[in-house]
């Protein structure tokens, strides 16, 4: 059964200061990892894809896959209020084939 | 600009009636559109994926007989629940992988509260 882990938090960041979310997953099939966020009420939305190991940076987003530990983060540079929001990681074994597996979140707030 | 609409954005109606939710491809063709169920501080879980002019694949314990799905074309894919409970109240959300990659874009969702 493929499963994705995250801690659910609230993960508590003060402004201006990094935040790092952390994801697991148990499917070694995986090929594609997302970081979506979703605001209370609203449907998610992607922030970053990542398909291969190392990092990707998109702004103040970095991402981070490591296939041999089946690890997956996501760094927030320059953490806004606005970044307040709880972020979803989420995996497929690739092609678009398959839906999503979600992991149940990290709750992620920005203290002004 | 928006990739994915849902219609209708909520609805509430009495247990034991049917409610149809629509989604719609805006920007690309889609032959695969997947449909999700989120209740309250919950994450998203699949429930079945809509294929153009074939049946639905459903995910393990989604009824499809409960559940139904109708891609009527390569733009629109239709969940009808079918005998509506409270325990169905949930927040449904589609989604349209991208023609190129893996990326699946999110419709806006659609609230349902079954009295």
């Amino acid at each position: 059964q493929k499963e994705v882990e995250q801690n659910s938090g609230p993960l508590s960041v003060p402004e201006g200061a990094i935040a790092s979310l952390n994801c697991t997953y148990s499917d070694r099939v995986s090929q594609s990892f997302f970081w979506y966020r979703q605001y209370s009420g609203k449907s998610p939305e992607l922030i970053m894809s990542i398909y291969s190991n190392g990092d990707k940076e998109d702004g103040r987003f970095t991402a981070q896959l490591n296939k041999a530990s089946q690890y997956v983060s996501l760094l927030i540079r320059d953490s806004q209020p606005s970044d307040s929001a709880t972020y979803l990681c989420a995996a497929n074994s690739g092609g678009g084939a398959d839906g999503l597996t979600f992991g149940k979140g990290t709750h992620l707030i920005i203290q002004p | 600009g928006a990739v994915v609409s849902q219609h209708p954005s909520w609805v509430i109606c009495k247990s034991g009636t049917s409610v149809k939710i629509e989604c719609r491809s805006l920007d690309f063709q889609a032959t695969t559109m997947f449909w999700y169920r989120q209740f309250p501080k919950q994450s998203l879980m699949l429930m079945a994926t809509s294929n153009e002019g074939s049946k639905a694949t459903y995910e393990q314990g989604v009824e499809k007989d409960k559940f139904l799905i109708n891609h009527a074309s390569l733009t629109l894919s239709t969940l009808t629940v079918t005998s509506a409970h409270p325990e169905d109240s949930s927040f449904y959300i589609c989604s349209v992988p991208a023609r190129v990659g893996e990326t699946q874009y999110f419709g806006p969702g659609t609230r349902l509260l079954v009295l």
